[in-house]
């Protein structure tokens, strides 16, 4: 069985400003990781994804995350916020060599001030 | 090429009828899989299908079912209806079975009266 927990329903940051957002995870094989994010109204768009190969891993709009086994963690960050990243963050989980499909977390709402 | 697509964006239904959701997948993907997403949470999962047959089920009760047709376009089946089941119901589609990359339609928004 896999899970995702996502600290922290909401993160408010300021434009310019580092964005961190946090995700913890549960497999009892090794995992494929992803974060999607969701504009209003809209479904979700996948902004980077981690299947084993190099731990930092880089995706779309200047996002990034690493994957720290000893931690349990693929936490998001990007260094300098913009307000067009305000948005709906998912993260999810997967069994590598299972049935693949993904577990979301709740999600994490980032709010950018100007 | 296309994006997924899902009709109709809206629906209003009342407690006991029955529904049924569409969904064009991308073009050549072959994997269609239906979320449930509760106002305020994250997506769960319905269940897969994987050229035309179920791949996978999420803990949801048989009142929900689904189809996919040869041309890989699906339709999700909800019995009846029941108040707990408003919420946006999203479609992805992705090529192959590792679902390493999903691809969402925008959803369609149930509300159950």
């Amino acid at each position: 069985a896999q899970s995702v927990t996502q600290l922290g329903s909401h993160v408010s940051v300021s434009e310019g400003a580092l964005v961190l957002l946090r995700c913890n995870y549960s497999s009892s094989v090794p995992p494929y990781l992803f974060w999607y994010v969701q504009y209003p109204n809209q479904g979700l768009q996948l902004l980077l994804k981690y299947t084993s190969a190099a731990t930092l891993v880089k995706g779309i709009n200047g996002f990034e995350a690493e994957f720290k086994k000893s931690e349990t963690s693929f936490h998001l960050t990007k260094p300098s916020a913009h307000m067009s990243d305000a948005a709906e963050y998912f993260c999810a989980v997967s069994l590598s060599g299972g049935s693949y499909i993904p577990t979301f977390g709740r999600g994490t709402s980032l709010i950018v001030h100007p | 090429e296309t994006g997924v697509t899902q009709s109709p964006t809206h629906l209003i239904k009342t407690r006991g009828q029955q529904v049924t959701l569409r969904c064009s997948s991308q073009s050549g993907h072959n994997t269609v899989s239906w979320y449930q997403q509760a106002l305020g949470q994250g997506p769960q999962f319905i269940f897969q299908y994987y050229r035309e047959e179920e791949n996978g089920r999420g803990n949801f009760p048989p009142r929900f079912s689904g189809l996919q047709f040869p041309n890989y376009s699906s339709e999700l089946n909800v019995n009846a209806l029941e108040l707990d089941d408003s919420a946006l119901y999203l479609c992805a589609s992705s090529s192959g079975r590792t679902n390493e990359k999903l691809f969402f339609g925008s959803g369609t928004q149930l509300s159950v009266l």
